[in-house]
């Protein structure tokens, strides 16, 4: 079974600093994995994925996300926190030999703090 | 929203009605995606849309139904609708799988309010 968990329901950072959201993930085989952004009474903005290939992957908006096979963890990044980043940060995984649909954590509400 | 349209955008109905929510798209995009989104459950799948005339379930797809009779259009159909199905309902479009466009699109959403 294919799953996701974002442990924290909440993340503050003061602008300018670093920020990081977790995610882990559970498949069956090897992940596609993803992360999208959602803006208030907005649908959900693709941000990045991983297939293959480089461990580090660059997305929008400065974003990046680092996956990690023995942790089976896909963390968001950013070197340099903004307000206008605050938001709700999804990670999602999808089983590349099971079917198309992709599972989705709970969430992560980003409060970037001026 | 990327050539995406829900409508409508809000809905308020009352148990036991029938509600048809319509996604259009105008990217030609081949896969076709209905979600709820729910506090504490993120987004989950209702059903998918692979082709015209090709749907298949998704993880919560109990009273729910849909049908695509041309690429652009996917309708969600509850067929009596219940309290539990209160919820923002999201579509997504995508063009492929398993390549570099495989990236699903999302529309602004359709709240739904079952009184």
């Amino acid at each position: 079974a294919q799953s996701v968990a974002q442990p924290e329901d909440q993340v503050n950072v003061a602008e300018g600093n670093p920020l990081t959201v977790k995610c882990t993930y559970s498949v069956s085989g090897n992940p596609y994995l993803f992360w999208y952004v959602q803006y208030p009474n907005r649908g959900l903005q693709f941000l990045l994925k991983y297939i293959t290939g480089d461990n580090l992957v660059k997305g929008s908006y400065g974003f990046e996300a680092e996956f990690n096979k023995s942790q089976t963890s896909f963390h968001l990044k950013k070197p340099s926190a903004l307000v206008s980043d605050s938001a709700l940060y999804f990670c999602a995984v999808r089983d590349k030999a099971g079917a198309n649909n992709l599972f989705f954590g709970t969430g992560t509400r980003l409060t970037v703090i001026p | 929203d990327a050539g995406i349209t829900q409508s409508p955008r809000h809905k308020v109905t009352e148990t036991g009605t029938p509600v048809t929510l319509r996604c259009h798209q105008t990217e030609n995009h081949r896969y076709m995606y209905w979600y709820r989104q729910d506090p504490g459950h993120g987004l989950r799948l209702i059903h998918y849309s692979y082709g015209v005339k090709d749907t298949d379930k998704g993880e919560v797809s109990d009273g729910y139904s849909v049908s695509r009779s041309k690429t652009e259009d996917f309708l969600l159909t509850l067929e009596s609708a219940t309290s539990s199905q209160t919820s923002v309902y999201f579509c997504a479009i995508s063009e492929s799988l398993g390549t570099t466009k495989d990236i699903q699109y999302f529309g602004a959403g359709t709240r739904l309010s079952v009184l």
